[in-house]
């Protein structure tokens, strides 16, 4: 059964910090991740995908490294700033003892990150 | 650019009440999924749509629950009977047509149901 967890459970920094989420999976046999940003009380925003291909994925101030063999990804923030204040989610897709996946993600629990003036 | 959506944002009911819960996806998406977060808990998945039927279920999604696409651009999830411990946030998900695997899952914002 896919484990997925998430480490540090809560981040404070201050603002303009570069910082680094980390999110471990036990089983590495996955097709790709997917790093999320969810706000207070609302939906999962989706940030970056990355496919088990890729060692690395890029957008604006994020980057998403994957390590399939020793079951790690990181989420990097450059010059961190109080609007990327959020939980950070990462997930994966599962797939059955057949080895079918339908696209079931099992998540990690989630950094709270807080970036203060 | 387009969006999931979801209605209502927040469902009070009675225990014991039937609740449906509705979700538009990205319009050319063809898998659908059901997700739930409890408060403070990891979210969990419900259930996986595609072809007008279910591909895949976890544990939670018991006979209590069922989904249905009634037309082209509805998804919903109804519980039957439900009972204090389904209140939590319930979030539809909807991904490309090339594949369930490979494509991002796009999320929309969630229906807080809340059962008395």
């Amino acid at each position: 059964k896919q484990e997925v967890t998430q480490i540090p459970a809560a981040l404070s920094v201050p603002e303009g910090e570069n910082l680094v989420l980390n999110c471990s999976f036990t089983d590495s046999a996955i097709y790709n991740l997917q790093w999320f940003r969810q706000d207070p009380g609302k939906g999962l925003t989706s940030l970056l995908l990355i496919q088990s291909s890729q060692r690395e994925q890029t957008s604006g101030r994020l980057n998403a490294s994957l390590d399939k063999s020793s079951g790690r990804s990181t989420l990097y923030i450059a010059a961190s700033q109080p609007g990327d204040s959020a939980t950070y989610l990462c997930a994966v897709p599962h797939a059955n003892a057949g080895g079918t996946s339908y696209g079931k993600l099992t998540f990690g629990q989630g950094t709270i990150l807080t970036v203060h003036p | 650019e387009p969006e999931v959506t979801q209605t209502p944002s927040h469902q009070v009911t009675q225990m014991g009440q039937e609740v449906i819960l509705r979700c538009v996806p990205i319009s050319n998406h063809l898998y659908f999924y059901w997700y739930r977060q409890i408060l403070g808990q990891k979210v969990e998945f419900l259930v996986s749509f595609y072809n007008n039927e279910i591909s895949e279920k976890s544990e939670i999604f018991d006979d209590q629950f069922s989904v249905e696409r009634p037309d082209g651009s509805n998804f919903t999830l109804k519980i039957r009977s439900t009972k204090l411990e389904d209140s939590a946030m319930y979030f539809c998900a909807s991904s490309e047509p090339t594949g369930p695997v490979y494509n991002e899952q796009f999320f929309g914002p969630g229906t807080r149901l809340t059962v008395l």
